[in-house]
């Protein structure tokens, strides 16, 4: 199956600070998600960007499906930014499941 | 914006006990799937739903798991004779599209088997 693999791991950083985080991704993608869970456990749908580059106030994103990678810039980060943030890719249509990446652990400290 | 309502959020049962979790999608939705979490791992799919069964399943979702849609707004998730290594938090999500125009998820159900 596809291989889904996300950098750094872990990521330690001051209030303020600006992140980017790195997902690559071993085939053709139909879809591409990144997700932030927060400390409730919760998956919280970030972008949806199969290809392109998306903004969302502080977050933005940009997909290169020909060269298979994904990044998700952070700016001026808030301790409201920890978590672990996830992508996740699916090759086929609707009933293909996502395949998750292992993440990355964000933490903001004060 | 629309949701999906997963209910309970979290549910603590005996081993070898069966449990249904509960999910509403998306009322316009297409496509239902079942995603686990083991504590600090990534998460898995298990299941994918459509036209009133199944469409995909992973290597995970063996014979003890099945799912349902009894009504026009419930898609459950049951588990049989749960094992320790059941626990986990077990996420709902939908998808309005064949094409993937991306998927919602749930809050999650929170299992832990005692």
């Amino acid at each position: 199956g596809i291989q889904v693999e996300q950098s750094p791991p872990d990521l330690i950083l001051q209030e303020g600070a600006n992140s980017t985080l790195r997902c690559n991704f071993s085939d053709s993608v139909n879809n591409l998600q990144w997700f932030h869970q927060n400390p409730w456990g919760q998956l919280i749908n970030l972008f949806y960007i199969p290809s392109g580059t998306k903004q969302n106030g502080r977050l933005s994103a940009t997909t290169v499906a020909t060269e298979r990678y994904s990044l998700l810039y952070i700016s001026s980060s808030q301790t409201t930014d920890s978590g672990v943030y996830f992508c996740a890719v699916v090759r086929g249509g609707g009933a293909d499941g996502l395949t998750f990446g292992k993440g990355t652990h964000l933490i903001i400290q004060p | 914006e629309p949701e999906v309502t997963q209910t309970p959020s979290h549910q603590v049962t005996q081993m070898g006990q069966e449990v249904i979790l509960r999910c509403v999608p998306i009322s316009n939705h297409l496509y239902f799937y079942w995603y686990r979490q083991i504590l600090g791992q990534k998460v898995e799919f298990l299941v994918s739903f459509y036209n009133n069964e199944i469409s995909e399943k992973s290597e995970i979702f063996d014979d003890q798991f099945s799912v349902e849609r009894p009504d026009g707004s419930n898609f459950t998730l049951k588990i049989r004779s749960t094992k320790l290594e059941d626990s986990a938090m077990y996420f709902c999500a939908s998808s309005g599209s064949i094409f993937n125009y991306g998927y919602t998820f749930g809050s999650g159900t929170r299992l832990t088997v005692v």
